[in-house]
């Protein structure tokens, strides 16, 4: 069944705390997406991949960061440094040379 | 630089009636332009797009929207509205080939509710 997945899909941390969100995808695609949506706001670019081993960042990443050390994989670390980091995250892949993203189920972070 | 403004972030349609969600977009190249559609924490879903091919694009669930440049408009619509539409809409723009940098530019969203 193929798909992008990510885990967890609810994850509650104290203020302070790193946390990694995971995102993995078996569609073969190359490049990977991180976004951000807040109520109101749409989705937020965080930091994107083309390539296993290379990532850009995107409209809004400071205080996130992310690896791409296998093609199907594109991990995200919301470190403490991200000061309002309550929202719900979403990952999405797109084969090279196609415009549409899909996207994964998301995983909504409350920090307390 | 591109922007998406989707026109009305409420609309309410009655079951069985015609559903419009309207989008504008602003690009300086031929942009392309997609529909996705997100049910309650869920992720997103492609609903249609619109690469330069034909204007009028047919999408999942009976929705279609038209690509007019003259109006930099890009509209999406639905005959006969079902209860299980409502959802939040997302019209998207993307002025990048598909190698292209930094991905999609999202506008802020409609919420369609559908009046039993």
């Amino acid at each position: 069944d193929g798909g992008i997945t990510q885990s967890p899909k609810y994850l509650f941390r104290k203020e302070g705390q790193n946390v990694t969100l995971s995102c993995e995808q078996n569609l073969n695609h190359d490049a990977m997406y991180w976004y951000r949506q807040d109520p109101g706001q749409g989705l937020r670019l965080i930091y994107y991949s083309q390539i296993v081993n290379d990532f850009q960042k995107g409209d809004i990443a400071e205080g996130y960061s992310v690896s791409r050390e296998k093609k199907e994989s594109f991990p995200l670390t919301v470190t403490s440094a991200q000061k309002n980091p309550t929202a719900f995250y979403l990952c999405a892949s797109k084969v090279r040379g196609a415009y549409e993203q899909y996207f994964g189920p998301g995983t909504r972070l409350t920090v307390t | 630089a591109q922007s998406v403004t989707q026109l009305d972030s409420h609309v309410s349609v009655s079951e069985g009636t015609p559903v419009l969600l309207r989008c504008n977009y602003s690009s300086s190249y031929s942009p392309s332009l997609f529909w996705y559609v997100q049910h309650p924490n869920k992720g997103l879903q492609l609903l249609l797009k619109y690469t330069s091919a034909a204007t009028l694009v047919k999408g999942i669930n009976g929705f279609e929207a038209e690509f007019k440049k003259s109006e930099t408009s890009f509209h999406l619509t639905k005959p006969s509205a079902h209860m299980s539409d409502a959802a939040e809409y997302f019209c998207v723009v993307s002025e990048e080939s598909g190698g292209g940098a930094d991905g999609l530019t999202f506008g802020k969203g409609t919420h369609l509710i559908i009046q039993p």
